[in-house]
């Protein structure tokens, strides 16, 4: 079983900066990794799958990176509304786990 | 638009029974693999268990393998999560959630429910 690991578990950035979440999986999984956004009561969001495909509707803002086990979220200009946690998630076996979060909050 | 609308949370106690439902709409229901995801109170997301578009496949997790019955009624345009002899942790909000790609069941979640809750106390 594959197992993500996120890191840092939070990260503290004034709006406007950018911020880079980093997502490692435990052995490959090619380019089958997914990000999520989930704010506080909410459902989570599909913000970038393919590892560097952004979803419907994602603004430009938000970039992903990366193959094999090492990947990241870039944020390049915080805004308002982007502290939330973000997830990845492995689909290249079952089964596709999350990992643990990282949490962006307000510098 | 899609929309997928979870019910039948609440209160239970230690190993009883509850069955979730999310009834789907906006988007041709067959084709689409579908899924549940749980979030523990402050925790993170948790894969619970996954279904193909003609209930061909089933997955689940290790930590409800033989507790829980993953389900669909295409016709109903439905999903179910049949969870018995429950437990404190799975005390959880269950969100459904549909994966990205038709006929593809190994695929990202690009459409969630609003999530019901469930609580397992005594």
């Amino acid at each position: 079983e594959i197992v993500m690991t996120q890191s840092p578990a939070t990260l503290s950035v004034s709006p406007g900066e950018r911020a880079t979440l980093s997502c490692r999986a435990s052995q490959s999984v090619s380019s089958n990794l997914a990000w999520y956004q989930q704010k506080p009561g909410q459902a989570p969001r599909l913000l970038i799958y393919g590892a560097s495909t952004r979803a419907t509707g994602i603004p430009a803002r938000f970039s992903g990176s990366g193959s094999g086990t090492e990947f990241t979220l870039t944020i390049s200009s915080l805004q308002s509304e982007d502290f939330a946690v973000y997830y990845c998630q492995q689909y290249n076996n079952w089964p596709p786990p999350f990992g643990q979060g990282t949490k962006v909050e307000i510098k | 638009e899609v929309q997928l609308v979870e019910s039948g949370g609440g209160l239970v106690k230690p190993g009883g029974s509850l069955r979730l439902s999310c009834a789907a709409s906006g988007f041709t229901f067959s084709s689409y693999s579908m899924n549940w995801v749980r979030q523990a109170p402050g925790k993170g997301l948790e894969w619970v268990s996954s279904i193909s578009s003609s209930s061909s496949y089933i997955y689940y997790a290790d930590s409800v393998k033989g507790r829980f019955t993953i389900s669909r009624d295409n016709a109903k345009n439905s999903l179910y999560l049949q969870m018995n002899s429950l437990r404190a942790e799975d005390t959880a909000v269950y969100y459904c959630a549909r994966s990205s790609a038709e006929w593809e069941l190994l695929h990202p979640f690009d459409y969630w429910g609003q999530g019901t809750l469930v609580t397992v106390s005594s």
